[in-house]
């Protein structure tokens, strides 16, 4: 009955591939998010999608891409990575303001 | 100013005691707050709204001071569970929101 669930849980890779981290919710929300938490413990938005439109884009490098196949899912695409996309990323929903949050993805780039 | 700043503590207080964050924000059209928790290497989690003056949920009061553009958290009667960071998120604009850096809190036994 898991809520808000991504995969994979860790993910180790090396600079210049490109990778995808999955995200499902279960909970019917219209809105939901991705989130980058840095090594300094800063949680940032990244994308924000409603009803499968971008409603959010913050100044986040183009190798950057979420792509959503329904209200259910948001993954995000990253091309050609590099080593400060080292991080934690959490997928979130929304259905108004409060934020749920899936386990987190954390990412770390050789 | 940033758009979000919180204590950055960190607090370390006895079982038992009463420990208050600040927490203040620029953008003074927000409408309505959120306090998260997040435990060591977990996610966020909600632990408080505020859309009014503010919230009481048990031993957690939120209060909203929109003159002054802050935000309070009060924990009292702290528990060792309490233990976390203590995250203020302010709504900038529609489904964008600011995560302030966060306030450590450890309950000591």
């Amino acid at each position: 009955d898991t809520a808000v669930s991504q995969t994979p849980k860790y993910l180790v890779t090396q600079m210049g591939n490109d990778k995808s981290i999955k995200c499902e919710q279960n909970l019917g929300h219209d809105t939901m998010y991705w989130y980058k938490q840095d090594s300094k413990k800063f949680l940032k938005i990244m994308f924000s999608y409603n009803n499968k439109e971008l409603i959010i884009n913050e100044t986040v490098p183009n190798r950057f891409s979420p792509k959503s196949p329904d209200k259910a899912h948001l993954n995000l695409h990253i091309n050609s990575l590099e080593l400060g996309d080292s991080a934690v990323y959490f997928c979130a929903s929304s259905p108004r303001g409060e934020q749920f949050f899936g386990p987190g993805t954390r990412l770390t780039v050789l | 100013r940033k758009e979000v700043e919180q204590d950055p503590g960190p607090f370390n207080v006895p079982e038992g005691a009463t420990v208050a964050f600040n927490c203040t924000y620029s953008n003074s059209a927000s409408q309505s707050f959120f306090w998260y928790r997040q435990d060591c290497r977990k996610e966020p989690k909600l632990l408080m709204s505020v859309y009014s003056s503010g919230n009481e949920d048990g031993r957690f009061t939120a209060q909203l001071n929109r003159a002054s553009q802050y935000i309070s958290l009060l924990i009292r009667d702290s528990k060792l569970s309490d233990s976390a960071t203590y995250l203020c998120v302010v709504p900038v604009q529609r489904q964008n929101f600011v995560f302030g850096p966060g306030t450590r809190l450890s309950v000591l036994p």
